[in-house]
């Protein structure tokens, strides 16, 4: 069962774009949504989270917006960058259980000059 | 440095043959787990520990052990892999019960079961 799906799966930005990635979850109980960047030949890594209490966080160029109702998150790189070409999971978790995360099925994001 | 270090990175090997993928940390974290990538379907747990002796399956564990005898160490063990298990594992490590400790993932290891 996948109980986080995102899209789309790959996504082709022109450098200044902005990219957007999309993320729905099912399961309510889930109140940790980070988001992780992973660089070829790389481990992922974390790049922003956001708990339900706020629809929005940002840090730099990147910004995540919640929609608790809708049960759905997004994430937004502002200005995309070539640097930014990456692959992106978004994932869920339980404040209860907080190493133990599901994560989406990744979008592979190419930034072109 | 803070990491957390898996071998071998590349591993090549035949239907049936036992093998091990090593993972170590040395940031003292009690909480390690295994994940397997695979194109389409993300990063998926397969196993994970809260600490020494405490394992646990997470959402894809068939055909896969681990043991944790030590804090640092979290070895995945394939006893008869098969060519379905050919993926891109990682290892991630993060500190238990501190809210928003991110995962720190080992760099991968890439397994191919012919």
């Amino acid at each position: 069962q996948q109980q986080v799906k995102q899209s789309p799966q790959s996504l082709i930005v022109q450098k200044g774009g902005i990219s957007i990635i999309n993320c729905a979850y099912e399961n309510t109980a889930f109140d940790y949504f980070p988001w992780y960047q992973q660089f070829p030949g790389k481990g992922p890594a974390l790049l922003i989270a956001i708990r339900p209490d706020v629809s929005e966080k940002k840090e730099g160029r990147f910004t995540i917006s919640f929609n608790k109702s809708a049960k759905q998150f997004s994430l937004h790189i502002m200005d995309s960058q070539p640097g930014d070409s990456a692959t992106y999971f978004c994932a869920a978790s339980m404040t209860a259980s907080y190493g133990k995360l599901t994560f989406g099925q990744g979008t592979i994001l190419t930034v072109h000059p | 440095e803070a990491q957390v270090t898996q071998n071998p990175r590349y591993l090549i090997t035949v239907t049936g043959k036992k093998l091990t993928v090593t993972c170590s940390q040395n940031m003292n974290h009690e909480y390690m787990s295994w994940y397997r990538q695979d194109p389409g379907l993300g990063l998926r747990q397969i196993y994970y520990s809260m600490n020494v002796e405490v394992t646990d399956k997470g959402d894809v564990p068939e055909g896969y052990k681990v043991s944790r005898k030590e804090k640092r160490n979290f070895p995945l063990i394939l006893e008869s892999p098969s060519p379905n298990q050919t993926s891109l594992y990682f290892c991630a490590s993060s500190p238990w019960g501190q809210e928003s400790s991110p995962l720190h993932f080992g760099n991968g290891t890439r397994l191919t079961v012919t």
